[in-house]
C-alpha cells in the first residue's frame, strides 16, 4: 500500500520567516496530494491540495510543490505568524481512489 | 447542515467493556473513514466505507468492527477494550468523484481512555 514519509516532525521559526515541510510517496498512481492543518485539540482541516496535472499551487501566504518524478511534495509558508502554529499533515490518495495516507505530522511552532 | 457528528466526544472505558462511537454525517458522501490518532502520532486508518453495506479494513482493524448499513452512519465499535485502544478517534467524510475528489470532511473527534 502507499507510504507517505513527513519531514521534520518539529519545526521551530520566528515570526515572518518561512517554513518548508516535505513529504515522500511510494506509489507512482497517487494523483491527488491535500494537506491539513490541525489546531491543538481540535479537527484537521484541508488547506491546500494539489492534483498530479500540476506542479504547484498557491493560496495566499502558503504553497504547495509536486514533484511527481521523484515522488515528493512540499508545503511552503511565507511570512508566518503565530496563528501558524499547528500540527501539518500532508497525505496522498491511493491509487485505487478511496483511502488517504497521512504523513506522521510536523509541529509548526512560530515564535513572535 | 450539521456536516459529521460524532458521539461522544468525551469516555473513560474499563478494560475489557465494549463500546461503540457513533459517526452520523447529513452531506451524503459515499465514502467515510474512521481514523485513531494517537498522542503527538498521525492518523492511523481503522476502517473505511465506500458506500452502504461495503467496508474495508485500513491500516489497524484489529479489535475493531464496523457496520454501514445507511448513508448516514457509520458506527465504530471496539470490543474486549484495552489500554492500546486509548486514543482520540476521528470519522470523515467524503463525497463521491473518485479521483477527483479527495477532501475529507472530519467531525470533532471522539477522545477514548481505557483504563
Amino acid at each position: 500500500g502507499e507510504n507517505v514519509e513527513q519531514h521534520p516532525s518539529t519545526l521551530s521559526v520566528q515570526e515572518g520567516d518561512s517554513a518548508v515541510i516535505k513529504c515522500t510517496y511510494s506509489d507512482s498512481a497517487s494523483n491527488y496530494f491535500p494537506w491539513y492543518k490541525q489546531e491543538l485539540g481540535k479537527r484537521p482541516q484541508l488547506i491546500i491540495d494539489i492534483r498530479s496535472n500540476v506542479g504547484e499551487k498557491k493560496d495566499q501566504r502558503i504553497a504547495v510543490t509536486l514533484n511527481k518524478t521523484a515522488k515528493h511534495f512540499s508545503l511552503h509558508i511565507t511570512e508566518t505568524q503565530p496563528e501558524d502554529s499547528a500540527v501539518y499533515f500532508c497525505a496522498a490518495l491511493n491509487s485505487g481512489y478511496s483511502t488517504l495516507t497521512f504523513g506522521k505530522g510536523t509541529m509548526l511552532l512560530v515564535s513572535p | 447542515n450539521a456536516g459529521v457528528t460524532q458521539t461522544p466526544k468525551f469516555h473513560i472505558l474499563k478494560i475489557g467493556q465494549s463500546m461503540t462511537l457513533q459517526c452520523t454525517q447529513d452531506m451524503n458522501h459515499n465514502y467515510m473513514y474512521w481514523y485513531r490518532q494517537d498522542p503527538g502520532m498521525g492518523l492511523k486508518l481503522i476502517y473505511y466505507s465506500v458506500g452502504a453495506g461495503i467496508t474495508d479494513k485500513g491500516e489497524v482493524p484489529n479489535g475493531y468492527n464496523v457496520s454501514r448499513s445507511t448513508t448516514e452512519d457509520f458506527p465504530l465499535r471496539l470490543e474486549l477494550a484495552a489500554p492500546s485502544q486509548t486514543s482520540v478517534y476521528f470519522c470523515a467524510t467524503r463525497p463521491p468523484g473518485g479521483r477527483n475528489t479527495g477532501e475529507l470532511f472530519f467531525g470533532e473527534g471522539s477522545r477514548l481512555t481505557v483504563l
